[in-house]
């Protein structure tokens, strides 16, 4: 069984699209997070929900839009696509925000291309 | 604010080689601390983690230890095998909202 899954893997699209990014976990976590890993490898944090509820909303533009729609899913819609929204972007889950102890587990990644 | 400094790769080893990847630190407090690789094509793994100083990470002969005095969490294995090439990133546990807070991530690359 996937603990956290992620579909699609790969999404090509043209610039000015609009496409979602589904993700689901099974270990029954509160926390969720989306991930965005650009073309250095380099990750940084995008939003993260907790029971449904927003938490972390990060310097992202708005045509990024975060749901979820119960505290096993997150999904990531996004807007007007450009170019330079190519990237791996990455679902994780926790048991809980923030606690000392907390492992993140991740999903298989999305490999977006914006033609 | 949080960050996490890691050595820049590419890392080539022959195998059997001794391997450090160096990971350092700037945060209040005690944050805790993880490795996480990942292999071509694929996400992220957790390799190991410490959530307190002096606490040692262990996990498929890859080890770190927790040094607050230094601020470091150096990943090391004694012996490297060629299923070990992949992109190695430190980690830390970023605050009350609990994201990570990623290093680059460095790229080894193991040869037989």
């Amino acid at each position: 069984d996937t603990a956290v899954s992620q579909t699609p893997k790969y999404l090509v699209t043209q610039m000015g699209n609009d496409k979602s990014i589904k993700c689901e976990q099974n270990l029954g976590h509160d926390t969720m997070y989306w991930y965005k890993q650009d073309s250095k490898k380099f990750l940084k944090i995008m939003f993260s929900y907790n029971n449904k509820e927003l938490i972390i909303n990060e310097t992202v533009p708005n045509r990024f839009s975060p749901k979820s729609p119960d505290k096993a899913h997150l999904n990531l819609h996004i807007n007007s696509l450009e170019l330079g929204d190519s990237a791996v972007y990455f679902c994780a889950s926790s048991a809980s925000p923030g606690g000392a102890r907390e492992t993140q587990y991740f999903g298989p990644g999305t490999r977006l291309l914006v033609l | 604010g949080n960050s996490v400094t890691q050595m820049e790769g590419p890392v080539t080893l022959s195998e059997e080689a001794f391997l450090t990847i160096n990971c350092t630190y700037t945060a209040t407090g005690y944050p805790s601390l993880f490795w996480y690789v990942q292999y071509p094509g694929e996400g992220l793994q957790l390799l190991l983690k410490a959530t307190k100083a002096d606490d040692k990470g262990s996990n498929k002969g890859f080890e770190a230890t927790y040094r607050k005095e230094t601020t470091s969490f150096h990943l090391e294995k004694g012996s490297v095998q060629v299923s070990d090439s992949a992109v190695y990133f430190c980690a830390l546990l970023g605050g009350s909202q609990g994201n990570l807070i990623f290093g680059k991530g460095t790229k080894l690359s193991v040869k037989p």
